[in-house]
C-alpha cells in the first residue's frame, strides 16, 4: 500500500546532540511536510518542500534544518536538541499543482525525547 | 489574522448517539476546508474535505460535514457515535488565497469520548 514511513517511531537523545528523523512516501506526492506536534496540541509547521523549492516558517528556529535528496525521501535534522524540543514529529506529504490543493497524508510521527 | 476555532476541547457522546464536533473559521477568501482525526501515538487521517459544490460533504467512516459560508462554520457530524470515534478531531483550513505556499492553519483540536 502506498504512504508515508516515519524512521524510527521512537528516538532519544541527549541534549545538544544532534539528531535526524527520517520520512519516505511512496505516495509520489510533490509536497513534503514536516510539523512538530506537542502534547495533542494543533501540528506546527516547522517547513515544507514544494518539488525541490524549500519552504520555512517564519518562526521555525535555526536549529532545525531539512533536506529533500528526491521525490521519495525528507530528512528533519535537529543540530542542537533542547528540553523543549521533545515532542512529537509528523511528516506529512500531498499532491498539490499551482493553485489545487489536496488533502495531506500523514506518517505515523517520530516522538521524540530530548534527556 | 487567519485562524482556526475549535471552541470545545472535549465532546462526550453515548454510542449510537448522534455526534457534532464544531469548527469556525476566520481567512480569506473562499479557503479549502479539512477535517483530520489522530488515533493517539498516530498521524493524522484525512477524514473529508469541502473544496466547492454541495454544502454537505460525506467522507471516511460515516462522517459528513456541513460548510456554512454565512456563519464561516464546518462541523463535523455523524448520525450515530461509535466508541471507535473516540480520538483526537483537528479542523484544518488552507485559505485559497494564501500567500504562504501550502500552509494549512489547524485548529486546537477537540477530543471526542463516545462511551458505550
Amino acid at each position: 500500500d502506498a504512504m508515508v514511513i516515519q524512521n524510527p517511531r521512537y528516538q532519544v537523545t541527549q541534549f545538544g546532540k544532534p539528531v535526524t528523523l527520517s520520512c519516505s512516501q511512496t505516495l509520489n506526492h510533490n509536497v513534503m511536510y514536516w510539523y512538530q506536534q506537542k502534547s495533542s496540541q494543533a501540528p506546527k509547521l516547522l517547513f515544507h518542500y514544494y518539488d525541490k523549492d524549500f519552504n520555512n516558517e517564519a518562526d521555525t528556529p535555526d536549529n532545525f534544518q531539512s533536506r529533500r535528496p528526491n521525490t521519495s525521501f525528507c530528512f528533519l535534522d535537529i543540530r542542537s536538541p533542547g528540553l523543549g524540543d521533545a515532542a512529537m514529529y509528523l511528516c506529512a506529504t500531498s499532491r498539490s499543482r499551482g493553485s489545487s490543493y489536496n488533502e495531506q497524508f500523514f506518517g505515523p510521527g517520530t516522538r521524540l525525547t530530548v534527556l | 489574522a487567519q485562524s482556526v476555532a475549535q471552541p470545545e476541547d472535549q465532546v462526550n457522546v453515548a454510542e449510537g448517539n448522534p455526534l457534532t464536533v464544531k469548527c469556525t473559521y476566520s481567512v480569506s477568501g473562499n479557503p479549502y476546508l479539512f477535517w483530520y482525526v489522530q488515533y493517539p501515538n498516530r498521524g493524522l487521517q484525512f477524514l473529508l474535505k469541502y473544496i466547492t459544490g454541495d454544502n454537505l460533504v460525506k467522507g471516511s467512516y460515516g462522517f459528513e460535514a456541513e460548510f456554512n459560508k454565512s456563519q464561516t462554520s464546518f462541523h463535523l457530524k455523524k448520525p450515530s457515535a461509535l466508541v471507535s470515534d473516540s480520538a483526537l478531531y483537528f479542523c484544518a483550513v488552507r485559505p485559497l488565497l494564501s500567500t504562504g505556499g501550502f500552509k494549512t492553519i489547524f485548529g486546537a483540536g477537540t477530543r471526542l469520548f463516545v462511551k458505550a
